[in-house]
């Protein structure tokens, strides 16, 4: 296992313009998720993945938010027209699924600043 | 809707020490799962231990337990003979009726060697 990767790392961009990120999780894994960390906070989640079905998503996923997984692989979390309130580290986690393996494993996170 | 509160932003232990820290969560759930995620500076999240609602024993996890007080809503972690990098922030963690994760806001924990 290589572990769950994300890219990029960082990503600085200007109000109004739209940015996209990617998130490879552990191979296997059929279960995916975004969650969204601001300064001094624990992480909130957005998004959950069952291979390519979208099956939850938070209130906080605004029209602006969309994210796809399209062959139940990587996934992306696109935002359009970024906000300075999208700052924030997005964190991707992946899981087995298996009822003897709950963990979700995390990613290295995506740090957005939004100026 | 589920919430966790973590009542102590910053905690400090001396090396070799043990200190707790502590967690309360609301939940209408009857089957939940509680947890202790590590976040260690700039480093990716961890799962520390993890703890099933239907389980009155403790869990433990080497020198990380758990007092869960499902009564109390309750749900502390203790950490022994403190490690340098036990320094971390710490999340206390409610899954039920979803696949989704909720957080507390999190403890800053400092390891004094």
């Amino acid at each position: 296992d290589t572990g769950v990767s994300q890219d990029p790392r960082h990503k600085i961009t200007k109000r109004g313009q739209n940015v996209t990120f990617r998130c490879d999780p552990i191979s296997e894994h059929n279960r995916l998720y975004w969650y969204r960390q601001t300064l001094g906070q624990g992480p909130e989640f957005l998004t959950y993945f069952q291979n390519e079905a979208q099956l939850e998503k938070s209130r906080l996923l605004s029209d602006r938010f969309s994210a796809e997984r399209p062959k139940g692989s990587f996934s992306t979390l696109e935002i359009q027209r970024t906000e300075q309130g999208d700052s924030a580290m997005y964190l991707c986690a992946s899981s087995s699924g298996r009822p003897d393996s709950y963990e979700q494993y995390f990613g290295p996170g995506t740090r957005l600043t939004v100026t | 809707a589920q919430t966790v509160t973590q009542s102590q932003p910053e905690m400090s232990v001396q090396e070799a020490e043990t200190v707790t820290l502590s967690c309360t969560y609301d939940t209408s759930e009857s089957d939940y799962y509680l947890f202790w995620y590590k976040q260690p500076p700039s480093r990716q999240m961890i799962l520390v231990i993890r703890q099933e609602a239907y389980k009155q024993q403790n869990a433990t996890e080497n020198r990380f337990s758990v007092n869960f007080q499902k009564a109390a809503k309750s749900f502390s972690l203790k950490i022994s003979d403190s490690q340098l990098g036990d320094a971390a922030m710490y999340f206390c963690v409610i899954q039920g009726g979803s696949e989704k994760l909720v957080f507390g806001k999190g403890t800053k924990l400092t390891v004094n060697p």
